[in-house]
């Protein structure tokens, strides 16, 4: 069936880029999305990025999107603490598993 | 705007015993989702409705039921809970199922914690 994978953990230090991946199988999804969960609340968009474009990018966050290898990464430049977070990957009403992010001073 | 609320935040269940989660937002939204989050296994969609009147099963509807009870409110009811639905729930909604932006981006409660015991 359909899946969304992303890895369950990354760790970078303060002021690091952190990158995180994702894979889908779904081609026929107009539109991937970013979403970040930050502890004990709810899910809000974060980004997201139109399935004929390549990049997208919004002040410290980049979008990259390979749809030939159905991979969408998300990159925040200069990592705060305050990014400390779970941050899902979605198409549609699928979502992967999550990626926590811990940031170290 | 309160946006998407859930209440209870927090419930404890006896095995068997029943109960409802309730949800509404304020948005104008057509569509409701219905979501359980377990560690690892990231957000499965339990049931959506994608209008009034409309629901459908998502990924994992054994266990429970719903009610889109007008625009505003879509419930879940537990009717014998399992310790396997321990987990924390999410109802979200969106204005609509089509292909923008727009029209996909959700919108996510605060969740409900629901331990059965």
């Amino acid at each position: 069936g359909e899946d969304v994978e992303q890895s369950l953990f990354l760790s970078v230090r303060e002021g690091d880029s952190s990158v995180i991946n994702c894979t889908y199988t779904d081609s026929s999804s107009t539109y991937l999305y970013w979403y970040k969960q930050e502890p004990g609340a709810g899910l809000q968009l974060l980004t997201y990025i139109f399935s004929n474009m390549d990049m997208k990018q919004d002040q410290r966050l980049t979008v990259l999107l390979n749809k030939k290898d159905k991979h969408l990464s998300l990159r925040i430049a200069d990592t705060q603490t305050g990014d400390s977070a779970i941050y899902f990957c979605a198409e549609s009403r699928r979502f992967g598993a999550g990626t926590r992010l811990t940031v170290k001073p | 705007n309160a946006g998407v609320t859930q209440t209870p935040k927090f419930q404890v269940l006896k095995t068997g015993q029943s109960m409802t989660l309730q949800c509404a937002q304020d948005m104008n939204h057509n569509s409701m989702y219905w979501y359980r989050q377990d560690p690892g296994m990231g957000l499965r969609l339990i049931y959506y409705s994608a209008s009034e009147g409309t629901t459908d099963k998502g990924e994992v509807p054994n266990g429970y039921n719903v009610s889109r009870l007008n625009k505003r409110e879509f419930s879940l009811r537990l009717e014998s809970a399992a310790p396997s639905q321990t987990s924390v729930y999410f109802c979200a909604s969106s204005e609509g199922g089509g292909w923008g932006v727009r029209l996909g981006t959700q919108y996510f409660g605060p969740g409900t914690r629901l331990l059965v015991l």
